[in-house]
């Protein structure tokens, strides 16, 4: 079974520079999630999506972060203006809706805010 | 609120010996408490679960965790540590009510030679 894809794996952009990321979810997993992991910190949640639908962007800061789930297969995650604050490593996961069910987590996209 | 604590920011243990990584939580009524593995890199991997039953849960590379209602706590152990277990370990909880995950800061463990 194929994992959770995302590209890229690096991104080195300055800031005020807009940047996207791609996830791919696992076969199946009709839930997303975005996830931003500082280094030092554990992952925190960015926004879940239920098939195409939203259902947490409580922690999505929206004046710069967008994200959509077309379809309700893949997934992009948008930062645009990108700010210093903003490096670190963009994990995406997915799970299958069962109750109590695990996530599974990309490799993540390392993006570093000059 | 929910939230988890990874008191260690680091565990050494030498190879071959018993480890154990703690993570105690807090959340409103009964918890889905998991554990999680990162090498350099690397994603999470998922190691074990608790969702209900027995409050000793075996998972992946011979990895265990005990649920302790009492002390909320959900501590990962393994009687035999290898080398190869050297990672960042991740403890999280998400409450029955709730949907996503809330993750602890994380614990290094280095197992030495």
């Amino acid at each position: 079974e194929a994992g959770v894809a995302q590209s890229p794996r690096y991104k080195i952009i300055e800031k005020r520079q807009s940047v996207a990321f791609w996830c791919n979810p696992i076969s199946g997993h009709a839930t997303l999630y975005w996830y931003q992991q500082i280094l030092g910190q554990g992952p925190k949640l960015l926004i879940q999506f239920q098939n195409n639908g939203v259902v947490d962007d409580s922690q999505l800061p929206k004046d710069r972060f967008s994200a959509e789930r077309l379809k309700g297969v893949d997934s992009t995650l948008k930062i645009q203006p990108a700010k210093l604050e903003d490096s670190a490593v963009y994990l995406c996961a997915s799970r299958v809706r069962t109750e109590g069910a695990e996530q599974y987590f990309g490799p993540g996209t390392r993006l570093t805010v000059t | 609120a929910q939230s988890v604590a990874q008191p260690e920011d680091q565990v050494n243990v030498a190879e071959g010996n018993p480890l154990t990584v703690k993570c105690t939580y807090s959340v409103s009524g009964n918890p889905y408490l998991f554990w999680y593995v990162q090498y350099p890199n690397r994603g999470l991997q998922f190691l074990l679960k608790y969702i209900t039953g027995d409050n000793l849960v075996k998972g992946s590379y011979g990895f265990e965790a005990e649920f302790n209602k009492s002390q909320t706590s959900f501590h990962l152990k393994k009687p035999s540590a290898l080398v190869s277990d050297s990672a960042l370990y991740f403890c999280a909880v998400r409450d029955i009510a709730g949907y996503a995950l809330n993750f602890g800061k994380g614990t290094s463990l280095l197992v030495t030679p």
